[in-house]
């Protein structure tokens, strides 16, 4: 299957700083990556939609001042949490779709934890 | 609004059994439907997909039903192995592509 990977695996980081997490297919191009949250016990809430070559698309509460998303080429997109606070601590995990087929294929996660 | 759910949160059942995993959604507007395996800090891994257009897809010891009048779809996973012991979420798109998730169930796989 298509492989996604994803970096850091796991950062912490100071309250009021900002963090960048990279996600990349490793063996397909991906016009449309999707970002998710996983709060414990919780099951996965898509944030946004990364769409390469222009904005992305946010869903409803998620702030996009705070979420940046940069979908720069077929294969990265990343996801920096600016300013970030406690609450923002959190499980994020990438997904990107291969082209023409309905599956979605998720890197392997970070794991968040702003103090 | 969960329009994905996955009403039993978690499952225990012998090894070499058959492990039944059931997933309403309320969307009339879902076309695609997929399982996914999930390990505790790890991303799911895709498991296995219908379209809309299909009642059942086979691979290998998964195969799922989708049943479109009842909004209901289900996983069956035979014979249970000790390896499938996890969380198991069921998900849906229409054509945006964009998943919604069910809130999962534990499989625990006794040997």
């Amino acid at each position: 299957g298509a492989v996604v990977s994803q970096h850091p695996s796991r950062v912490i980081c100071k309250s009021g700083t900002s963090v960048k997490i990279e996600c990349r297919s490793l063996d397909f191009q991906a016009t449309t990556m999707f970002w998710y949250r996983q709060f414990p016990k919780q099951s996965l809430m898509l944030m946004a939609t990364s769409n390469e070559g222009s904005k992305a698309t946010y869903e409803q509460g998620v702030e996009k001042d705070k979420f940046l998303i940069n979908h720069a080429s077929l294969t990265l997109s990343t996801l920096t949490v600016t300013s970030a606070h406690p609450e923002d601590s959190s499980f994020y995990i990438c997904s990107a779709r291969v082209l023409a087929a309905g599956e979605q294929y998720f890197g392997p996660g970070t794991r968040l934890t702003v103090t | 609004d969960q329009q994905v759910k996955q009403n039993s949160p978690s499952l225990s059942v012998q090894e070499g059994r058959i492990s039944i995993l059931n997933c309403d959604y309320t969307n009339s507007m879902f076309d695609y439907f997929l399982w996914y395996k999930k390990y505790p800090a790890e991303g799911p891994t895709f498991l296995i997909s219908i379209s809309s257009i299909k009642d059942k897809n086979e691979d290998g010891r998964f195969t799922v039903f989708l049943n479109k009048s009842a909004k209901h779809l289900s996983l069956h996973i035979v014979p249970s192995q000790p390896g499938d012991s996890a969380v198991y979420f069921c998900a849906a798109s229409a054509d945006d592509y964009k998943l919604s998730f069910g809130a999962g169930t534990t499989v625990t796989v006794r040997a």
